[in-house]
């Protein structure tokens, strides 16, 4: 069964710095999806960043980029200069099997940035 | 991008009674999702709503709960009947960009039930 696991319920980083989520994953399917979203405590989701699995380079959208290790099954989110604003809860999902394209959600890490 | 508009946005309800969530979305989409985050929890999938047939059930959701409506490419709804203060939660539906591999969220309606 497809899993998805997030070991840091909490993390703390300093405006300006960068940070590193870790997310790790279990499947037995050669094609699948990795994700990233951002929860504010206004609840929503928001999308950060997605990486296919038959993707050469490691995915990146402005601040965000994603460290994706296939061999050891991790997809690791890295934020670079951190900013207050990015203070949330962080979700990793892995995208079941097309054509399904359901997501199955980690537990979440909540970051805090401070000054 | 798609932009999927749900509401409402949060609702008070007193328990037995049923609320309605609709979502919208800006394009046309196959599938459209429905997930429940309970308190402090990470999200669940409800159910799968697909464009004129029934909708698929996760395991430990059933249809006389979580009756959904699929009426075109581009709308979906969900109900929640027969409230306890155990559904209070965030409810949230997603859908899949075609266009590029992007899952997209509502904005979510938070439930509470007293």
């Amino acid at each position: 069964a497809q899993k998805i696991t997030q070991t840091q319920p909490g993390m703390f980083v300093q405006e300006k710095e960068a940070v590193t989520l870790d997310c790790t994953y279990d499947t037995s399917d050669p094609s699948y999806g990795l994700f990233w979203y951002k929860q504010p405590s206004s609840g929503e989701m928001i999308f950060l960043i997605y990486q296919g699995s038959y993707d050469q380079q490691n995915a990146t959208e402005g601040r965000y980029s994603l460290n994706f290790q296939k061999a050891r099954k991790s997809a690791n989110l890295v934020i670079s200069a951190s900013q207050l604003g990015d203070s949330a809860m962080y979700f990793c999902a892995m995208r079941d099997a097309v054509p399904t394209d359901k997501l199955i959600f980690g537990t979440g890490t909540r970051l805090q940035v401070f000054p | 991008s798609a932009v999927i508009s749900q509401k409402p946005s949060r609702d008070i309800c007193q328990r037995g009674t049923s609320l309605t969530i609709q979502c919208q979305v800006d394009s046309q989409v196959t599938m459209m999702f429905w997930y429940r985050q309970q308190p402090g929890q990470s999200l669940t999938l409800i159910a799968t709503a697909n464009q004129g047939s029934e909708a698929t059930y996760e395991s430990g959701f059933v249809i006389d709960k979580f009756p959904i409506s699929r009426p075109n490419l581009t709308f979906s709804t969900l109900t929640v009947s027969n409230m306890s203060p155990e559904d209070s939660s965030i409810y949230l539906c997603s859908a899949h960009d075609s266009i590029n591999e992007k899952l997209f969220f509502g904005s979510g309606t938070q439930l509470s039930v007293l």
